[in-house]
Formats: C-alpha cells, sequence, structure tokens
C-alpha cells in the first residue's frame, strides 16, 4: 500500500560510488514499474522503467532490477555524481485497473557527499 | 509534442476558503489524468484519476474533489480548506493503461 505517512528513508553515499535504492511493492498482480526522480520543488521525472516479462533493464547510468518473487525492485545508479542527489520513487501499476492507477512507493532520499 | 500546464505554483489560503487548482494537457487526446498530494518530506499519495470526461476515481475520503470538464483539463477543487489540505499538489497525465506517468511542475498550497 501507500506509505504516504512515513519520513523519506534517506541515502548516503560518496561521489563516484554506486548507488542502489530499493522498493517493495505490496500487489503480486502489479506488472509495470516506474522508477521517478523528484528534485526539490519540482514535480518527478521519469527515469526507466521495466514490465514483469524482464527481470533486469539498463538505462544510461541506471540499471532496474525486478525481483517479482518477492515483490522487489531496485535502482541503481553507477558512477553517483551530485546531480543525482534527489528522491526517488518507484511506481507500480496492474491489469487489475486497467494500469489507469498508478501508485508510488514511499520514495528514497539520495544525497551524494562530494 | 506533449506539454502539461499547472497553476499556480504557490498558493496561500486561508482556513475555511474554497480552492480551485487547474491542470491542461496540450498534445494528445484522452490521457488518463492524476492528481497527487505530497506532503513535506514523504511519499506521494493518489487522490484522484480520470480515464475519460467526467470519469473521477477518488483515492482517499477527504476534503477534496475532482472534476474533468474537457478531455485534457483536470481540476482539484475543495469547498472549505483545512490546515491539513497544505501540501505540495500534483498533475499528471499518461498516454493511456500501461503507460508511464508525466508530472507537472506542482502548486506548493499553505493553509493558514
Amino acid at each position: 500500500g501507500e506509505s504516504v505517512g512515513l519520513h523519506l528513508p534517506t541515502l548516503s553515499v560518496q561521489e563516484g560510488d554506486n548507488s542502489i535504492i530499493n522498493c517493495a511493492y505490496s500487489n503480486s498482480a502489479s506488472d509495470y514499474f516506474i522508477w521517478y526522480k523528484q528534485e526539490s520543488g519540482k514535480g518527478p521525472q521519469f527515469i526507466i522503467d521495466i514490465r514483469s516479462n524482464m527481470d533486469k533493464r539498463q538505462g544510461q547510468r541506471v540499471t532496474v532490477l525486478l525481483n517479482k518473487t518477492v515483490k522487489h525492485l531496485s535502482l541503481q545508479i553507477a558512477a553517483t555524481q551530485p546531480g543525482d542527489s534527489a528522491v526517488y520513487f518507484c511506481a507500480e501499476s496492474s491489469p487489475e485497473t486497467s494500469y489507469d492507477k498508478v501508485i508510488f512507493g514511499p520514495g528514497t532520499s539520495l544525497s551524494v557527499i562530494p | 509534442s506533449q506539454t502539461i500546464h499547472q497553476w499556480p505554483a504557490t498558493l496561500v489560503q486561508p482556513v475555511g476558503s474554497p480552492l480551485s487548482l487547474e491542470c491542461t494537457v496540450e498534445g494528445t487526446s484522452n490521457p488518463n489524468l492524476y492528481w497527487y498530494r505530497q506532503a513535506a518530506g514523504r511519499g506521494l499519495q493518489l487522490l484522484f484519476y480520470s480515464v475519460g470526461i467526467g470519469q473521477i476515481s477518488s483515492e482517499v475520503p477527504q476534503n477534496l474533489s475532482a472534476s474533468r470538464p474537457q478531455d485534457r483539463q483536470f481540476i482539484l477543487s475543495s469547498k472549505k480548506l483545512l490546515l491539513s489540505d497544505s501540501g505540495f499538489y500534483l498533475c499528471a497525465w499518461s498516454v493511456g493503461p500501461g503507460g508511464m506517468v508525466f508530472f507537472g511542475q506542482g502548486t506548493r498550497l499553505t493553509v493558514v
């Protein structure tokens, strides 16, 4: 479900290191997942998506891993840069609602230490 | 290309006053439209979504309502604001089922 009442978990990484942001989802019927990046005072922006027929998808410096067995999603950012500092959200949708309903996870705040 | 417009960017309203936030999408037809709210330092809560004109799905019972009078227009309203309505309101759209969601720049509402 939505954990909107919780404060955001935080992750601090050194510039140049790899970051791993995790997300657990609860609806086993969800089969489309998206990662978003939200910078302060702005709306979230699309990073990468993955469908359940895949367990890994790579983009530019980012990789999303999907483990349907344990309902877990992760976003890996390679060679983290100061500009990667932001809040990261995973989102899920399912055929149960014709993919019309898009639910976001609680988010993780990533801080990059120069 | 598609664009989403949401206004105003910031709003300060007294308790008990009405609210109307407007969102319009350009460059697409029959989009899914969404209203989310984000409290300070917290996650995104889905408030309403719409798959067509006049079709509104409400996710959380609260002091707010939504309307979609035109295909690409989505309005968030309240008759009487509460202090707890303060937050960052985000309008979003998607091309349809299974599509990625695109967000507007948000409205920061402070109820005083």
